[in-house]
């Protein structure tokens, strides 16, 4: 069964970069090309935010609202991948979530998510 | 962007009742949409995909309809693990994907 665990600072101070890392086992992040790994996330009392994805290849794709200030890369040597997010500010503070898709969209693995607070 | 409006956004039912939630698309998305159950602290659980096709393990109490910009997830017969927030999510192409605001199934 594959499962995936978010790491990462908790706590950003406003202006700095959020970086998140999602380890993957039970499985290989190379296993499949047409599998994208992603990044979700629900600010307090809000709904959930897709963020982008990333395929094991490298290409990207980001929610354009917040393209200019979003990195995404995969290590495919640690079975990881990574979550940069520029120049937070208050909104940033959520739960981010890492998942799969099954190549077509929709996220059926996810990670137990971690909460990351933007607070000087 | 392809907008996801559901409602009711609160649902207030009992054991054994029959429960509706509403997903409307801003545009056409033909059957491009899933459907999760979330609890709080927990990863959101994948029900339903392609409108309506029930991923593996998840009860048949749940199902899915609808195509283009109308869709709507049912559960048949709530059961006391069902009380949870319910989000859609359109994953058409050439378009972010983007989630509903979530509908809070209560007691």
């Amino acid at each position: 069964q594959l499962q995936l665990q978010e790491s990462g600072s908790g706590l950003v101070k406003p202006s700095q970069t959020l970086s998140l890392t999602c380890s993957v086992s039970g499985g290989s992040i190379i296993s499949n090309g047409a599998y994208s790994w992603g990044w979700i996330r629900q600010s307090p009392g809000k709904g959930l935010e897709w963020i982008g994805y990333i395929y094991y290849s490298g290409s990207t794709y980001y929610n354009p609202s917040l393209k200019n200030r979003v990195t995404m890369s995969v290590d495919t040597s640690k079975n990881q991948f990574s979550l940069n997010l520029s120049s937070v500010t208050a909104a940033d503070t959520a739960i981010y979530y890492c998942a799969r898709d099954r190549s077509s969209g929709y996220w059926v693995y996810w990670g137990q998510g971690t909460l990351v607070t933007v607070s000087s | 962007d392809i907008q996801m409006t559901q409602f009711p956004s609160t649902l207030s039912a009992s054991i054994g009742d029959r429960v509706t939630i509403t997903c409307r698309a801003s545009q056409n998305i033909l059957t491009y949409l899933a459907w999760y159950q979330h609890k709080p602290g927990k990863a959101p659980h994948l029900l339903i995909y392609k409108a309506s096709t029930l991923e593996i393990g998840v009860p048949t109490r749940f199902s899915g309809s609808g195509s283009g910009t109308e869709f709507t997830l049912t559960i048949s017969s709530l059961q006391p693990d069902d009380f949870a927030t319910y989000y859609c999510q359109q994953y058409s192409s050439y378009s972010p994907y983007t989630f509903g605001q979530g509908t809070k199934l209560e007691i």
